[in-house]
Formats: C-alpha cells, sequence, structure tokens
C-alpha cells in the first residue's frame, strides 16, 4: 500500500515564527502536492512538485514556499507565520508526470494531515 | 470560469436509508472525476474514479457514481447507507487538457451525517 506520511498531526506555532511541515511517500511516486483544507472551501492546492528540485505554484501560494531536495520528502515552509495561515494541512503524492507536459493522470494518495494552529 | 460545485454542504440521512450526494462541473471538455471520503480526522482516501467508457462506475464500501454528460454532474450515491459512513465527501475534478497535469480541483465538500 501507498504510505504518505506527515511529520505532525498536530502543531502550535507563534506568529513570525518559521514553520516547516514535512511529508514523506514511500512509493517512488514523480508528483507531490500540499493542500490546505478550510471549511466551506474545500481543499486548495498550495504547491506542487513533478520532480526533484522542480515546484510549481498552485492557486494558494502566497505567504508559502516549498523544498523537494529528495524524491520521497517534499516540505512545505512557512517563511513568517500568520494567525491566517491556521488551518489543516494535507499533503499528497501521485505517480504520473504532471506539469506542462501533461501525462497520464494517476491517483493521488494523501496523508492524514497536519493541523496547524499559530496563535 | 472552470469550478466544481457541491450544492448541499450538509446531509443528514438515516441508517438504512439511500443516499445520493451531488456534484456538477464548469469545464469545456469532460475532466477526469472523482470522488473521496474523510473520516474525522483523517486524510482522504479515493472512493472511485471515472476516466472515460462506461458512465456509471463502482468505488469501495458500496459507493457508485454516474457520469451524465448532459448534466455536466457526477453523482456519488449509495443504496442502503451504514453508521460508519458518516463523514466528508469531496468530489474532484482534473481538466482534460495538455498542460492540466495532475492537479485536483475539489469541490467544497458535503459534510453527512447518519441518524441510527
Amino acid at each position: 500500500d501507498v504510505k504518505v506520511t506527515q511529520s505532525s498531526r498536530y502543531l502550535v506555532k507563534r506568529t513570525g515564527e518559521k514553520v516547516f511541515l514535512e511529508c514523506v511517500q514511500d512509493m517512488d511516486h514523480e508528483n507531490m502536492f500540499w493542500y490546505r483544507q478550510d471549511p466551506g472551501l474545500g481543499l486548495r492546492l498550495i504547491y506542487f512538485s513533478y520532480d526533484v528540485k522542480m515546484k510549481e505554484k498552485g492557486d494558494i501560494p502566497e505567504g508559502y514556499s516549498v523544498s523537494r531536495e529528495k524524491k520521497e520528502r517534499f516540505s512545505l515552509i512557512l517563511e513568517s507565520a500568520s494567525t491566517n495561515q491556521t488551518s489543516m494541512y494535507l499533503c499528497a503524492s501521485s505517480l504520473a508526470r504532471g506539469g506542462l507536459a501533461g501525462g497520464i493522470i494517476d491517483i493521488q494518495y494523501f496523508g492524514a494531515g497536519t493541523r496547524l494552529s499559530v496563535l | 470560469a472552470q469550478s466544481v460545485t457541491q450544492p448541499d454542504i450538509h446531509i443528514t440521512v438515516s441508517e438504512g436509508a439511500s443516499l445520493e450526494l451531488r456534484c456538477n462541473y464548469s469545464y469545456g471538455a469532460t475532466p477526469y472525476l472523482f470522488w473521496y471520503v474523510q473520516s474525522p480526522g483523517q486524510g482522504l482516501q479515493l472512493l472511485l474514479k471515472y476516466f472515460s467508457g462506461d458512465t456509471l462506475v463502482q468505488g469501495i464500501k458500496g459507493f457508485e457514481a454516474e457520469f451524465k454528460r448532459s448534466q455536466s454532474s457526477f453523482n456519488l450515491r449509495k443504496p442502503s447507507v451504514h453508521w460508519s459512513d458518516a463523514a466528508e465527501y469531496f468530489c474532484a475534478v482534473v481538466p482534460l487538457i495538455t498542460g492540466g497535469g495532475n492537479k485536483l480541483t475539489f469541490g467544497t465538500g458535503t459534510q453527512l451525517k447518519v441518524e441510527l
């Protein structure tokens, strides 16, 4: 079975702190994604990556950055956390290449989520 | 604008009753279509998907969904709901265009409550 692991289930941080959310997948997937989930808004894509060191902005990238130094790991970084970044963050991965080349659509597998509170 | 709409924010059904959750999309061409479920405190799990072919697709946990091109809909159904089906359900699409990549666009979700 595919496993997508997010390092923390719950996280409490202070305004202005630099925050790292880590995600690891064990199925050699090319694509990895970060979403945030808010009540009434569903899931919104923050950033995604279709290869090591490659990244593309999603729908709401402001205030976030990402890092993908290894294929299995995709980190979401809040450079200076703010209270409006309090949310549930979900990581996902999928097998097929995405991006401008398009390609075969494959299923995204999700981690259990990290609930971040910024005080 | 391209979008996915789940018009029902909350639905309550009695255990054993049938269920239909609505999903409509607004895209120029038929996208790839998915239904995911999120149990409390958990990540999302894929219930079923539609890429092409038979418009009635079967998924896990006894769920099915029917793609209707004329209505731009992909409604999720279950003939008899179990208390364990209480969860939040998300419809999602991937546009069928080059450059759509593998990016999912989600609806806002429908919260299902099951009364015993």
